[in-house]
C-alpha cells in the first residue's frame, strides 16, 4: 500500500530538548516537504526537498533542520524546540515537485506540545 | 495558480448525495481541479482530480463545467465518516506550485448527520 508513515504520533517535550520526527514514503517520490498546520493559518510548508540531498526552506524553516539523505527518508529536526513549535506537523511526498496531473500523500500527522 | 471559491459550511444527511461547489472562474488551459478532505486532525487526503472531462472513483465524482470555471464533487452516499474538510485546488501538479508547495484555503467544512 502506497503511504507515507510519520512517527511519533504524539509527543511532549521540554523547551530545549532536541526531537526528530521520522518521515518515510514508500513510493520512491523525488519530492517530499514538512508542514505545520496551526488554527486559523492553515497548512505552511517548513522545508521541502527536490531529491535526495537537495533540501531548501518553506515559508516557515526558522527553528528546524531537515536532511535528505535517502529517498524514502525525510526527518524533521527540532535542534531547541520552544513553545511556539506547538503545532500539528505533516509530511508529504509527491512524485516530483512539477509531475503534471499527480497527487499528493500525506502522512497521519504528529501532534507536538513544547512546554 | 487559480484561486477557488468555495462555501464555508454544508450539511448533507446520511445516505445522501452530497455535492461540494467549487468556483474557479481565472484556471487556465493546463490546470487540473484537485479535491483533497482533512478529516480532524488527520493527514489530507487525496480524493479525485481532473482536467477537462468528468471523472469518477470509488470515493467520489467530479463534475467540471464545459467552460471549466467551476466543478463540483459529488459524494454519492455520504456516511458519517465522509465529515471533513473538503478543500478544492487548481494547480498543474497535484495542487501545489512549480515547487510542489501545496497551498489549501480555507476549504468547505461539511458535516454528515444521521
Amino acid at each position: 500500500e502506497a503511504q507515507v508513515t510519520q512517527n511519533p504520533r504524539y509527543l511532549i517535550t521540554v523547551t530545549g530538548k532536541k526531537l526528530t520526527v521520522t518521515c518515510s514514503q514508500n513510493m520512491n517520490h523525488e519530492y517530499m516537504s514538512w508542514y505545520r498546520q496551526d488554527p486559523g493559518l492553515g497548512l505552511r510548508q517548513i522545508y521541502y526537498s527536490m531529491n535526495v540531498e537537495v533540501t531548501d526552506k518553506g515559508d516557515v524553516p526558522e527553528g528546524y533542520k531537515v536532511s535528505r539523505k535517502e529517498k524514502r527518508n525525510f526527518p524533521l529536526i527540532l535542534e531547541s524546540p520552544s513553545p511556539n513549535q506547538t503545532s500539528l506537523y505533516f509530511c508529504a511526498s509527491l512524485p516530483a515537485a512539477r509531475a503534471y496531473g499527480t497527487e499528493a500523500f500525506f502522512g497521519q500527522g504528529t501532534r507536538l506540545t513544547v512546554v | 495558480d487559480a484561486k477557488t471559491t468555495q462555501p464555508t459550511s454544508m450539511d448533507c444527511a446520511e445516505g445522501r448525495a452530497a455535492n461540494l461547489p467549487c468556483n474557479h472562474s481565472t484556471i487556465s488551459g493546463n490546470e487540473y481541479v484537485y479535491w483533497y478532505r482533512q478529516i480532524h486532525s488527520q493527514g489530507p487526503q487525496y480524493i479525485i482530480h481532473g482536467l477537462k472531462n468528468n471523472e469518477t472513483n470509488e470515493m467520489a465524482s467530479l463534475i467540471i463545467t464545459e467552460d471549466r470555471k467551476s466543478s463540483t464533487l459529488i459524494l454519492p452516499h455520504a456516511t458519517l465518516r465522509d465529515t471533513a474538510v473538503y478543500y478544492c485546488i487548481v494547480s498543474f501538479n497535484a495542487g501545489g506550485t512549480s515547487y510542489g508547495k501545496l497551498t489549501f484555503g480555507q476549504g468547505t467544512i461539511l458535516t454528515v448527520h444521521p
